[in-house]
């Protein structure tokens, strides 16, 4: 089975900009979280969809948004980009039944740069 | 305020020995743990989990030790090798009525083997 796939893998963009990332989950898996981390905050988690529904949702400014389409695969947006927001972008795919659904397998991220 | 605890930031055991990485956490509501490993620039690989109603769990060279009582886990790696070397996240997922996609990560250990 293919793992979670993650689209571009680097990205460098300015401030003010805005930036769309592209995650695709592992077949069958349903849910989609995304989460960013950079080294003072370490992994931080941003959002989660499933069912085309945000269903849960970390603590970041409304600058960060997400959606999910009918197949699963989900973008995530960063609007108004800051310096700050320069970070390594995980997405994470798990399933939604089972024993195992609170396994989150991750993509190999999303490196993004402003400057 | 910190909800999962990696208190050691770097962790050094000679190839064939033992490596245990230790684990904090303070939410009671967190019922099952998960230990990811990390390379630089990859995303998190899963490697090891544990539900709450259990105390230990066991896949090949990896354990995992959890004391509710003293909100502790640990992973055990026998033997560690040479290759076991990367940062090591522990990860929570609370239990609000249902499995969550929110996963919270401690800050990491850093572990290296030495040949």
């Amino acid at each position: 089975k293919a793992g979670v796939t993650q689209t571009p893998r680097y990205l460098i963009k300015t401030r003010g900009q805005q930036v769309t990332l592209s995650c695709s989950p592992i077949s069958g898996h349903r849910s989609v979280s995304w989460y960013q981390q950079t080294p003072g905050q370490g992994l931080q988690f941003l959002f989660e969809y499933f069912s085309e529904t945000q269903r849960n949702k970390g603590n970041f400014p409304g600058r960060f948004s997400g959606r999910q389409f009918s197949n699963s695969r989900s973008e995530m947006n960063v609007s108004t980009l800051e310096l700050g927001d320069s970070a390594l972008y995980l997405c994470a795919s798990r399933l939604l039944t089972g024993t195992r659904r609170n396994e989150q397998f991750f993509g190999p991220g999303t490196r993004l740069t402003v400057l | 305020d910190q909800q999962v605890k990696q208190n050691s930031p770097s962790l050094s055991v000679q190839e064939g020995r033992i490596s245990i990485l230790n684990c904090d956490y303070t939410n009671s509501m967190f019922d099952y743990f998960l230990w990811y490993k990390k390379y630089p620039a990859e995303g998190p690989t899963f490697l090891i989990s544990i539900s709450s109603i259990k105390d230990k769990n066991e896949d090949g060279r990896f354990t995992v030790f959890l004391n509710k009582s003293a909100k502790h886990l640990s992973l055990h790696i026998v033997p560690s090798q040479p290759g076991d070397s990367a940062v090591y996240f522990c990860a929570a997922s609370p239990f609000f009525g249902g499995s969550q996609g929110n996963l919270i990560f401690g800050k990491g250990t850093k572990l290296s083997v030495k040949p």
